[in-house]
């Protein structure tokens, strides 16, 4: 079966600090990558997403690239803030063939960013 | 517009309440889903609605009984919970394009009290 592995957190950096929140998938076929963001509160956001090999996905100076040689999405970005703590959720889905498409997601990763 | 609308946003009730959760979207999305998120846990799937047919249950228990009435809502009644029912209540959406790449959009979720 599909799943997927994010690296255990709570993640805490400092602001401007360079980003990296690991994240390996297992899939059957060819699955879309997703990471979502998760805030104090809140629902899920879509943040950024991928479908198919060597794509970046990129939102608010976050990136991530599908990388079916690692089977990764590593999330990136270059220089947190503050408003940047908030819970990530890195996930996969693949097509069902009836529109209705099961996400499966990591355990999520917590990050607190201090000033 | 990417917006998914969830109410009410809290909901407190006890073990013999009837209450029912409502969700909304006016995307033209034809598949709807429920998760639901315990605290610091990933949202776990309970029923997926395509084209108003209720497609997936992940043997939710039938104190849970949702509800497509039209293409834009979806509705989950709520009876006889017990506490460890208490988490946020997800409704997501996405297009229901068979064999297409779907992206799953959430709302902000109603955070259930089960007393």
């Amino acid at each position: 079966g599909n799943s997927v592995t994010q690296m255990e957190g709570p993640v805490t950096l400092s602001e401007e600090a360079f980003l990296t929140i690991n994240c390996t998938y297992t899939a059957t076929g060819y699955p879309s990558l997703f990471w979502y963001v998760q805030y104090p509160g809140e629902g899920l956001q879509l943040l950024l997403k991928a479908t198919k090999a060597d794509d970046k996905g990129s939102n608010k100076g976050f990136e991530a690239t599908y990388r079916k040689e690692t089977t990764s999405f590593h999330l990136e970005k270059g220089s947190v803030q503050v408003s940047d703590s908030a819970v990530y959720f890195c996930a996969l889905s693949e097509p069902s063939g009836f529109g209705n498409e099961k996400l499966t997601f990591g355990t999520g990763t917590r990050l607190t960013i201090i000033p | 517009d990417t917006e998914v609308t969830q109410t009410p946003k809290h909901l407190v009730m006890g073990m013999t309440n009837k209450k029912s959760l409502k969700c909304e979207q006016h995307m033209g999305h034809r598949a709807m889903y429920w998760y639901k998120q315990k605290a610091k846990k990933p949202p776990e799937l309970m029923f997926v609605y395509s084209y108003e047919k209720l497609s997936i249950n992940e043997s939710v228990p039938s104190r849970f009984s949702p509800e497509c009435p039209n293409s834009s809502l979806l509705n989950l009644h709520l009876h006889a919970l017990q506490p460890e029912d208490s988490a946020l209540y997800l409704c997501a959406s996405s297009q229901g394009l068979a064999g297409g790449y779907e992206t799953q959009y959430f709302g902000p979720g109603t955070r259930l009290l089960v007393l």
